[in-house]
C-alpha cells in the first residue's frame, strides 16, 4: 500500500463547480499535512496547510480526518486558472523528517 | 516566501557525462536541502536529504554514488548525476526548509531542472 494515495482522476468540471479531492495516508504517526499545486513542467506550489480544525482559504477549503488518516481539498466556483496537478503531501517526523507525495489529483476545468 | 533558486533549469547531455546541479537558498539559510526526481505524469519521489556539513541520507533504491549529492554551506546544496544514462533523463527538483520560520514544516521548492540525457 502506498504511504499517501489519491485518486488520478482526471476530474474534468465545468467552470463555477465545486469538485473535491481525497486522499488517504497510511502512517498514523503523520504530523503535518498540505496540498500543493503543480503546473505543467512547474515545480510544486503551497496550496494550504490542513490543520486538525479544518481550514478555509477563499474559495479552497481543507479538511483533516485523523481517526480515518484522511484529507480532503473542497473547490467552490471554479475558474479556468484552477486546472493544475493538485498533490496531497503528508510530513512524517518519525525518524528524520520528509514530505511524502500522492500521485496527485489532476483537475481540469473547463469553459 | 523563502526563494529557492536552481541552475541550470534544463540540460540535454551525451550518455556517459555528469552533470551538476545546483540548489541554492537565497534570502535564508539551509540546513536541510531535498532532492527530489519526477518522470512524466509521476509524482515527486524523494531522492535523498542534504544536510550541510554532513553526508546526506539517501531514500532506498537511490545509488548514492551516481548521484552526488554536496551541502557545503548553509545556502548551497548541488546534485551531481555522474556517468548519466537516458534512463535518468528526468525533471529534478530540489527544495529547503526555513528553520527561520518559527515552527513551520513547510518547504520552498526551487523551480527544477529538466535533463535529457541523450
Amino acid at each position: 500500500r502506498k504511504e499517501v494515495e489519491q485518486d488520478p482522476g482526471p476530474f474534468n468540471v465545468p467552470e463555477g463547480a465545486t469538485v473535491a479531492f481525497n486522499c488517504t495516508y497510511s502512517n498514523s504517526a503523520s504530523q503535518s499535512f498540505f496540498w500543493y499545486r503543480q503546473d505543467c513542467r512547474k515545480e510544486p506550489k503551497l496550496l494550504m496547510s490542513v490543520y486538525s480544525s479544518g481550514n478555509e482559504d477563499g474559495r479552497f477549503t481543507a479538511q483533516l480526518n485523523r481517526a480515518s488518516q484522511y484529507i480532503s481539498l473542497l473547490i467552490r466556483d471554479s475558474k479556468l486558472s484552477d486546472s493544475a496537478t493538485y498533490l496531497c503531501v503528508v510530513n512524517t517526523t518519525s525518524g528524520t523528517y520528509k514530505y511524502i507525495f500522492g500521485t496527485g489529483t489532476r483537475l481540469k476545468v473547463l469553459a | 516566501g523563502a526563494v529557492v533558486s536552481q541552475h541550470p533549469s534544463r540540460v540535454i547531455c551525451k550518455s556517459g557525462t555528469s552533470v551538476k546541479i545546483e540548489c541554492r537558498s537565497l534570502d535564508f539559510q539551509a540546513t536541510t536541502m531535498f532532492w527530489y526526481r519526477q518522470f512524466p505524469k509521476k509524482s515527486l519521489m524523494l531522492m535523498a536529504t542534504s544536510n550541510e556539513g554532513s553526508k546526506a541520507t539517501y531514500e532506498q533504491g537511490v545509488e548514492k554514488d551516481k548521484f552526488l549529492i554536496n551541502h557545503a554551506s548553509l545556502t548551497l546544496s548541488t546534485l551531481t548525476v555522474t556517468s548519466a544514462h537516458p534512463e535518468d533523463s528526468s525533471f529534478y527538483i530540489c527544495s529547503a526548509r526555513d528553520l527561520g520560520t518559527s515552527g513551520s514544516d513547510e518547504q520552498f521548492f526551487g523551480p527544477g531542472t529538466r535533463l535529457t540525457v541523450l
